[in-house]
């Protein structure tokens, strides 16, 4: 199975910092990665897919690069509403696997 | 619009058994491709399951964790996926979520229901 890993595992930043997620994958998913937003009691919500598409009706302050092994994930100014955790998976291979996450709050 | 209701959560002994349901609505479920996400208590996501559609074969992948002991199927017919889990294990509680991806005229959208919960406690 392909593990992924995120850091930092949380943070806190001030709102209109610029917070970046990285995520790796222990083999080459190629572009095959997603990014995900969880707030508490709800169910994830995609933000990005293919590793840097922008989901439909999704904040353009929020962005993903990256290929192979090595991914980033990127709040350009943070908001108060984007205090979250944020997973990534991978789809290239079964299982799809996810990260263990990072923790977005406040300073 | 697109929904996604699961059901059957509850509380089961180890051992035991429970179906899960996922009725959806909104779109053409026959050519979906259906997955099982499970979350337990503070914890993670972690990927159980998918079925594809049976124009594209029907192939069913598990995550190691329930590989043998759970099962996915689908109802095309009741626009229905569900997840038989069988020989319930403690580590098995959690949120089961299910989930589908899709292109809608050029747009690529992700569904996720509500989420059902699975406790398996003695």
């Amino acid at each position: 199975d392909i593990q992924m890993t995120q850091s930092p595992s949380s943070l806190s930043a001030s709102v209109g910092d610029r917070v970046t997620i990285t995520c790796q994958a222990s083999q080459d998913v190629s572009k095959y990665l997603n990014w995900y937003q969880q707030k508490p009691g709800k169910a994830p919500k995609l933000l990005i897919y293919d590793a840097s598409n922008l989901e439909t009706g999704v904040p353009s302050r929020f962005s993903g690069s990256g290929s192979g092994t090595d991914f980033t994930f990127t709040i350009s100014s943070l908001q108060p509403e984007d205090i979250a955790t944020y997973y990534c998976q991978q789809y290239d291979d079964v299982p799809f696997t996810f990260g263990p996450g990072t923790t977005v709050d406040i300073k | 619009e697109v929904q996604l209701a699961e059901s059957g959560g509850g509380l089961v002994k180890p051992g035991g058994s429970l179906r899960l349901s996922c009725a959806v609505s909104g779109f053409t479920f026959s050519n979906a491709w259906m997955s099982w996400v499970r979350q337990a208590p503070g914890k993670g996501l972690e990927w159980v399951g998918r079925i594809k559609s049976k124009s594209e074969g029907g192939t069913i992948d598990y995550g190691a964790p329930v590989k043998g002991r759970f099962t996915i199927s689908r109802d095309d017919s009741k626009n229905t996926v569900y997840l038989q889990m069988n020989s319930l294990k403690t580590e098995d509680t959690a949120v089961y979520y299910c989930t589908t991806d899709f292109w809608n005229y050029g747009d690529h959208v992700d569904y996720w229901g509500q989420g059902t919960l699975v406790a398996v406690s003695s």
